[in-house]
């Protein structure tokens, strides 16, 4: 498509429940990258893709966060047994390359709240 | 220290002023620089990349200087549309990710 589509776009979760957010990138572009927004506008990056490879995961909790970008799906991010801090929106972006000085698109995100 | 540091506001100005933002980095293998502007807790959207030479969108101008690790953007004639949050971004070295500020607030009033 020619957006980043990222589904749901509110997701309500009782603490200690799984979420799964999903993203699809703009067709063409090879990079998807996931980042969390938090109160004050403080974004951070949690792991990016290539394809289906993982390019970068250095944001990513070690425990808890998964990702997964498979052929011919929309990629996902996994979050197992949330805690009240995984409250944020969930931005996923895409560029069509990997050049640093290639902007990247990003999709509505997704208002996750654990309560 | 923060990677990338902004005031962060509010900057509440009539339409029609000119108003600027000013950004430091931190990290000297900063290789890209974008200023992106966010509304309302909704997706960033990119404004301007911002080069060397420094460079003019309409109404928008971007400066980088890389002795002093400081990005600005200045925007003339200020209208009610451009109340946002601008958020001064890098990218560094070999990563793709973007390195955001904490963004700076603007509030155009009538």
């Amino acid at each position: 498509g020619e957006e980043v589509a990222q589904t749901p776009k509110h997701l309500v979760r009782g603490e200690g429940q799984k979420a799964k957010l999903y993203c699809a990138p703009i067709k063409g572009h090879s990079y998807v990258f996931w980042y969390q927004q938090v109160l004050k506008n403080e974004f951070k990056f949690l792991i990016s893709f290539q394809n289906e490879n993982v390019f970068d995961e250095t944001g990513m909790p070690k425990e808890r966060f998964s990702a997964k970008c498979l052929p011919n799906s929309p990629c996902s991010l996994e979050i197992q047994a949330t805690k009240l801090e995984d409250s944020a929106v969930y931005f996923c972006a895409s560029s069509r390359t990997g050049d640093s000085n290639q902007p990247q698109h990003f999709g509505d995100g997704t208002r996750l709240s654990i309560l | 220290r923060k990677e990338v540091e902004q005031d962060p506001g509010p900057f509440n100005v009539p339409e029609g002023a000119t108003v600027a933002f000013n950004c430091t980095y931190s990290n000297s293998a900063s290789q890209s620089f974008f200023w992106y502007r966010q509304d309302c807790r909704k997706e960033p959207k990119l404004l301007m990349s911002v080069y060397s030479s420094g460079n003019e969108d309409g109404r928008f101008t971007a400066q980088l200087n890389r002795a002093s690790q400081y990005i600005s953007l200045l925007i003339r004639d200020s209208k009610l549309s451009d109340s946002a949050t601008y958020l001064c971004v890098v990218t560094s070295g070999s990563a793709r990710q973007l390195t955001f500020g904490s963004g700076t607030q603007l509030t155009v009033l009538p």
